[in-house]
């Protein structure tokens, strides 16, 4: 099945800074989303963003599908950015419709 | 608020036990995914619900099953339940194939 990596890991940064998280994933897929999930473990949608890039405030999201990669960025942290960030993508074969989710990056903001 | 409904949202129980999880889709919404995210994990995909049929099955254990309701509601069946079936499990849904999906708040449960 389809493989979803993110990377990196962890990341701890103090307030104001600048993040670039990366999805890496191994076939063509129907779609990709971003997800947050915040300390009291809900999953908040970022962005629906099968190709191209997309702005929301100080988030944004880049996806190349030809190249199999998607990136988000968030300018000027906030300690409310902290959590986890995951990437999922959509695999749809013989009208199975799953989507896969990547490990994640705990991004941790500190003040 | 993303619209999906899950209850309970905390659940204790003890081992052997059987519980239902429930799942209220977005109002429109004709598809629902169950997720399994055990304590620092990430997102496992259980099944998945279109229309009233079962789409796509993944790591799904024979202790578990799942339906969905000819009012789209979903409802996950977790029996003989063991101390590693405590997680968060999340029910998502989207408007149909390819379309955006939108998680619950998810049910915690522990197993004791």
């Amino acid at each position: 099945g389809i493989q979803v990596e993110q990377s990196p890991p962890d990341l701890i940064l103090q307030e104001g800074a600048n993040s670039t998280l990366r999805c890496n994933f191994s076939d063509s897929v129907n779609n990709l989303q971003w997800f947050h999930q915040n300390p009291w473990g809900q999953l908040i949608n970022l962005f629906y963003i099968p190709s191209g890039t997309k702005q929301n405030g100080r988030l944004s999201a880049t996806t190349v599908a030809t190249e199999r990669y998607s990136l988000l960025y968030i300018s000027s942290s906030q300690t409310t950015d902290s959590g986890v960030y995951f990437c999922a993508v959509l695999s749809l074969i013989q009208g199975a419709q799953k989507l896969v989710f990547g490990q994640g990056t705990r991004l941790t903001i500190n003040p | 608020d993303s619209g999906v409904t899950q209850t309970p949202k905390h659940l204790i129980t003890a081992t052997g036990q059987r519980v239902t999880l429930r799942c209220s889709p977005r109002s429109g919404d004709l598809s629902v995914y169950w997720y399994q995210q055990s304590l620092d994990q990430g997102l496992q995909f259980l099944i998945q619900y279109y229309n009233g049929e079962e789409r796509a099955k993944g790591n799904i254990l024979e202790r578990f099953s799942a339906q969905q309701f000819p009012d789209l509601h979903s409802e996950l069946n977790l029996s003989s339940l063991e101390l590693g079936d405590s997680a968060l499990y999340f029910c998502a849904s989207a408007m149909g194939v390819n379309t955006e999906a939108f998680f619950g708040q998810g049910t915690r449960l522990t197993v004791v």
